[in-house]
């Protein structure tokens, strides 16, 4: 079992839609989320954190973690051309490590 | 400007000679990493380190060396004894003073080796 799981895709939504991604971790004692968004060609960009259950807020963009069920999710409202990019989820392990567990992303199209 | 750079951007090579990837930051950040991303794959650590003169072997340490003589500078140096070196090389770096120590990267190095 892969230590964070994310649904490749591609996600194809219409543009004005919520895009929905979702993330799954194994390490209970996993600290604190994360979520990139990559460009082709280009390097991670860091558009949310979370380490509390429940619900974050940034503009159009919310965070979501449960960690009784060890999910975490990112909801794009009024999903734009421009958001289309792959979205990497990040995980900071157990008390005490520095170390990042990063899946290997959803790839996130939006349809003009 | 705060941030992190990394030197070149792209870098061509010949197999079998070592080639040292630059990675600097200005965060004040006491953490720094190297990681490799390869076509249609996640990120793999290579290196970490927490402090200046001490580092740590992540998941993918093999072929490759890294030192951290000041607090600002994460050189990583792909050697020849590197099966695979051709990929995208992204150094990040974090704060660890307070939750959650989010983490930022560089531009990235695109390195090809031939």
């Amino acid at each position: 079992q892969k230590e964070v799981e994310q649904n490749s895709g591609p996600l194809s939504v219409p543009e004005g839609a919520i895009a929905s991604l979702n993330c799954t971790y194994s390490d209970r004692g996993s600290q604190s989320f994360f979520w990139y968004r990559q460009y082709s060609g280009k390097s991670p960009e860091l558009i949310m954190f979370i380490y509390s259950n429940g619900d974050k807020e940034d503009g159009r963009f919310t965070a979501q973690l449960n960690k009784a069920s060890q999910y975490v999710s990112l909801l794009i409202r009024d999903s734009q051309p421009s958001d289309s990019a792959t979205y990497l989820c990040a995980v900071r392990g157990t008390s005490g490590t520095y170390k990042y567990i990063f899946g290997t992303g959803t790839r996130l199209k939006v349809l003009a | 400007d705060g941030g992190i750079t990394q030197s070149p951007k792209y870098l061509f090579r010949k197999e079998g000679q070592n080639v040292t990837l630059s990675c600097e930051q200005n965060l004040n950040h006491d953490a720094m990493y190297w990681y490799r991303q390869d076509p249609g794959q996640g990120l793999r650590l290579i290196y970490y380190s927490q402090i200046v003169n001490d580092f740590q072997k992540g998941d993918i340490a093999e072929g490759y060396s890294v030192s951290r003589e000041k607090k600002e500078s994460f050189p990583l140096t792909v050697t020849s004894a590197q099966k695979n070196p051709t990929a995208f090389y992204l150094c990040a770096s974090s704060s660890l003073a307070g939750n959650p120590y989010e983490q930022y990267f560089g531009p990235g190095t695109r390195l090809t080796v031939t």
